[in-house]
């Protein structure tokens, strides 16, 4: 079955340490991976995807995520955690060439502490 | 350039009503997909509209249907609600539902529905 897993619901850094948010999926196919953030009364806002290639990605407010194959996983980073990144990050998958159609993690509540 | 919006915001029926939930996608976009978000969950794929035809259905009834206009905005309706459809609904448009490199797809804020 095709799924996604984020196994942490809840999480707590303070402001300046570093972050870590794990994902791990099942896919039948290649695995085209995304992470979305969504903020209380927004929609979500893609920070970063991956398709292939280098599979350490980059993507937008200085997060970072690296592809593992061999471990399922696809890990969101980021070295500097500002008060500003506290909302709900969703971990999602699927196909490359149909834009939608993606299956989500629930989600891990990022708080940040002053 | 607008970005996805979609209406209403808030909207509470009684169980057993039917609802309309409308989408406007962003310019240029020609493809519009529909999630359902229960409260502590990830989004969960309804269905896409590609050019005014549906394009892959997630695992939701039949009483969730849709349409997409020629001018590309879409409704998402549901028949005979039920409690467990409260929740709020996104809506996304991206510009191919078909092709070969990715499109982005770009979410709206959502319309959040509470069923009594």
């Amino acid at each position: 079955a095709q799924s996604v897993t984020q196994p942490d619901i809840h999480i707590t850094v303070s402001e300046g340490a570093s972050l870590e948010l794990r994902c791990n999926y099942s896919y039948g196919a290649t695995p085209y991976l995304f992470w979305y953030v969504q903020s209380p009364g927004q929609g979500l806002q893609l920070l970063l995807k991956y398709f292939s290639g280098d599979t350490l990605v980059q993507g937008i407010k200085g997060f970072e995520a690296e592809f593992k194959r061999s471990q399922s996983s696809f890990n969101l980073r980021k070295p500097s955690v500002h008060w500003s990144d506290a909302a709900e990050y969703f971990c999602a998958v699927g196909p490359y060439n149909q834009g939608g159609k993606l299956i989500f993690g629930q989600g891990t509540e990022l708080s940040v502490k002053p | 350039e607008t970005g996805v919006t979609q209406s209403p915001t808030h909207l509470i029926k009684t169980r057993g009503q039917q609802v309309t939930l409308r989408c406007s996608s962003q310019s240029g976009h020609n493809t519009v997909s529909w999630y359902q978000q229960a409260l502590g969950q990830g989004p969960q794929f309804i269905f896409q509209y590609y050019r005014e035809e549906e394009n892959g259905r997630g695992n939701f009834p039949p009483r969730f249907s849709g349409l997409q206009f020629p001018n590309y905005s879409s409704e998402l309706n549901v028949n005979a609600l039920e409690l467990d459809d409260s929740a709020l609904y996104l809506c996304a448009s991206s510009s191919s539902g078909t092709s070969l490199s990715y499109n982005e797809q770009f979410f709206g804020p959502g319309t959040r529905l509470t069923v009594l």
